[in-house]
């Protein structure tokens, strides 16, 4: 099944620093959504966006919806431990009948000591 | 308020025999959503049941199927297993098809 692409595809990073993580699509989303990830668990919500160009925050995290429609972005400020994880977006649809989500590829998140 | 529940956590079957899973929406949620999840992979959409019908489908063979029960809770079938079935199968379950959606733990299937 299609999936979309994320880059990058792992990242290793100290506690503390910023990180910035992207997702493209080759078709247009209504609704772009970022989940997160943990070893053996379910993906967990982090942030929705529904709207081309929409800026919203949780904590330290804080996610675009690309003007172009095919793309988003999350940015984690100050990394901490616990945010290590597989990160995803998904795209959603909101065509009658087609609002499946489509995952992107991940980008999995390590801390180095 | 509880979040999505499954059932089984894990499962270990034989090639060609059958499975059901189990999944209990978030309180308030009328949608429920399955994904089949390989390893080192995103989640891949099975089909999603609303209003006790299957609404939307993925691709995925007639092998799997599913249901949607009137308290808005939903099974999973899996008929005439093969080793590359063995997934993590997640479900997640929404206030309607356009919102946003939320995962449970998953079950983890093994086919050997």
């Amino acid at each position: 099944g299609q999936q979309l692409n994320q880059s990058p595809q792992s990242m290793f990073i100290q506690e503390g620093e910023d990180v910035s993580m992207n997702c493209t699509s080759s078709s247009i989303f209504n609704t772009w959504l970022w989940y997160k990830q943990d070893p053996g668990e379910g993906p967990v919500l982090l942030i929705a966006l529904y709207k081309a160009g929409e800026l919203t925050s949780n904590g330290r995290l804080t996610a675009q919806f690309g003007i172009t429609r095919k793309d988003s972005f999350l940015n984690i400020s100050a990394s901490i431990p616990s945010d290590v994880g597989i990160y995803f977006c998904a795209g959603q649809r909101v065509n009658f009948g087609n609002e499946k989500l489509t995952f992107g590829t991940g980008t999995r998140l390590t801390i180095i000591p | 308020d509880a979040g999505v529940t499954q059932s089984p956590t894990h499962l270990i079957k034989t090639r060609g025999q059958q499975v059901t899973l189990r999944c209990s929406p978030k309180s308030g949620h009328d949608t429920v959503s399955w994904y089949q999840q390989a390893l080192g992979q995103g989640p891949q959409f099975i089909f999603q049941y609303y209003e006790e019908e299957e609404r939307q489908r993925g691709n995925f063979p007639d092998r799997f199927s599913g249901h949607q029960f009137p308290n808005y809770s939903s099974e999973l079938n899996v008929n005439a297993l093969l080793l590359g079935d063995s997934a993590l199968y997640l479900c997640a379950s929404s206030s309607g098809p356009i919102y946003e959606q939320y995962f449970g733990p998953g079950t983890r299937l093994t086919v050997t």
